[in-house]
């Protein structure tokens, strides 16, 4: 596609809901990165995949969130369980191939509250 | 491990004046810094990157940043604020564990125009 696109763009849960937010990368892109970013904060890093390996999972929260990658191009962040705490703005962002310099491509964000 | 900080969250400037936002950034190897921005409902947007290679490195929309080893600083300016500058601006560090890597975002500055 042109850019990275991310639906929902808003999604109001009650909490304890589980909720799947859903990032669908330039094609062809390598690297996805999940950001989790609250109201007047910079992005947070969550979870990054290399194609459908999750190489790094250290920025989510706790176990309620899970993200998949299964085919190495959508990519679905999980959150079970919503809590109050879990309402922010979920960024999700590709880059082409795996290296370290490369330029970010960021979709424009679920806006999640949890009421 | 590597981060940065960005002094001053909101910054207001007349239009035609000069912008300045600050970034420093801490890191244990050579950084690679960025700059990012972020219009109202939509996602980052790349206005820059250093990578190692020249100190002054030139981005879109006239914007442009200095990286100063010394001061450990990254600042962003542009001689001529315009209207349209009106955003919120990220400055941006890649800090690598484990053998992967991760973008590290600061806690970001917005910039308002005057007329």
């Amino acid at each position: 596609g042109a850019g990275v696109s991310q639906s929902p763009r808003y999604k109001v849960a009650k909490r304890g809901q589980d909720v799947a937010l859903r990032c669908d990368p330039i094609s062809g892109h390598v690297s996805l990165f999940w950001y989790q970013q609250a109201l007047g904060q910079g992005p947070e890093f969550l979870t990054y995949f290399q194609n459908e390996a999750q190489l790094d999972k250290s920025g989510l929260p706790s176990d309620r969130f899970f993200a998949e990658r299964p085919e190495g191009s959508v990519s679905t962040l999980k959150i079970q369980r919503t809590q109050q705490e879990d309402s922010a703005v979920y960024l999700c962002a590709s880059s082409q191939t795996g290296a370290s310099r490369e330029k970010l491509f960021f979709g424009s964000g679920t806006q999640l509250s949890v009421l | 491990a590597q981060s940065v900080t960005q002094l001053g969250s909101h910054v207001s400037v007349s239009e035609g004046a000069l912008v300045l936002l600050r970034c420093n950034y801490s890191s244990s190897v050579p950084p690679y810094l960025f700059w990012y921005v972020q219009y109202p409902n939509q996602g980052l947007q790349l206005l820059l990157k250093y990578t190692s290679a020249a100190t002054l490195v030139k981005g879109i929309n006239g914007f442009e940043a200095e990286f100063k080893k010394s001061e450990t600083s990254f600042h962003l300016t542009k001689p001529s604020a315009h209207m349209s500058d009106a955003a919120e601006y990220f400055c941006a560090v890649i800090g690598s564990t484990s053998g992967t890597y991760k973008y590290i975002f600061g806690t970001g500055t917005r910039l308002k125009v005057l007329a």
